[in-house]
């Protein structure tokens, strides 16, 4: 099963908005990753984070990386149309020889 | 350059039937991995190789078996099909066996009557 937990599952916002959404693990991770999936193609890293606290910006993407080692947070500043599409984190778990685990994701829809 | 490419595409198999799926990896790129995707979920880790050695394998049952070629491509097969095997099958590439960023290839879509 999943390792980590996405929260909202899902969001419409209005175009132009700032988006926030969040990961949580019972485990401690040492790296966190946002992927971004669009219709019918394969996930694309968009932020990877390799510190605690550390706080990284990739354009109007900023992902942070929990001071716990259980949580990581991306926002999303002035939404646009394409920022539509699932966003998942991941990172690579111990109980899984360091190989990759996601969330389930977080579904963002956007009113133009 | 080309990215991860995956064959094929779409495919519909019925229960008990056997599937190959197909993964080449971006040039240069000497590690693959496969991920299941059933629908509403993220990806859950199959397998990775690194160096045509298996590096990694996932909760899954020993229908499910992998294998890389001298040329770094890599085969995953799935035996018996079960209908809960339907799921977006993926492969990702990437350098080495680390912590090396993984690119995704556009998977294969698996739908098993």
């Amino acid at each position: 099963g999943q390792q980590l937990n996405q929260s909202p599952q899902s969001m419409f916002i209005q175009e132009g908005e700032d988006v926030s959404m969040n990961c949580t693990s019972s485990s401690i991770f040492n790296t966190w990753l946002w992927y971004k999936q669009d219709p019918g193609e394969g996930p694309v890293l968009l932020i990877a984070l390799y510190k605690a606290g550390e706080l990284t910006s990739n354009g109007r993407l900023t992902a942070q990386f929990g001071i716990t080692r259980k949580d990581s947070f991306l926002n999303i500043s002035a939404s646009i149309p394409s920022d539509v599409g699932i966003y998942f984190c991941a990172g690579p778990h111990m109980e899984y020889g360091n190989k990759l685990v996601f969330g389930a994701g977080t579904i963002l829809r956007v009113k133009s | 350059d080309a990215g991860v490419t995956q064959s094929p595409t779409h495919l519909i198999k019925t229960r008990g039937q056997h599937v190959t799926l197909r993964c080449s990896p971006i040039s240069g790129h000497k590690s693959v991995s496969w991920y299941q995707q059933v629908l509403g979920q993220g990806p859950q880790f199959i397998f990775q190789y690194y160096e045509k050695e298996e590096r990694g394998r996932g909760n899954f049952p020993d229908r499910f078996s992998a294998r890389q070629f001298p040329n770094y491509s890599s085969e995953l097969n799935v035996n018996a099909l079960l209908l809960g095997d339907s799921a977006l099958y993926l492969c990702a590439s990437s350098w080495g066996s680390a912590r090396e960023t993984q690119y995704f290839g556009p998977g294969t879509r698996l739908l098993v009557l």
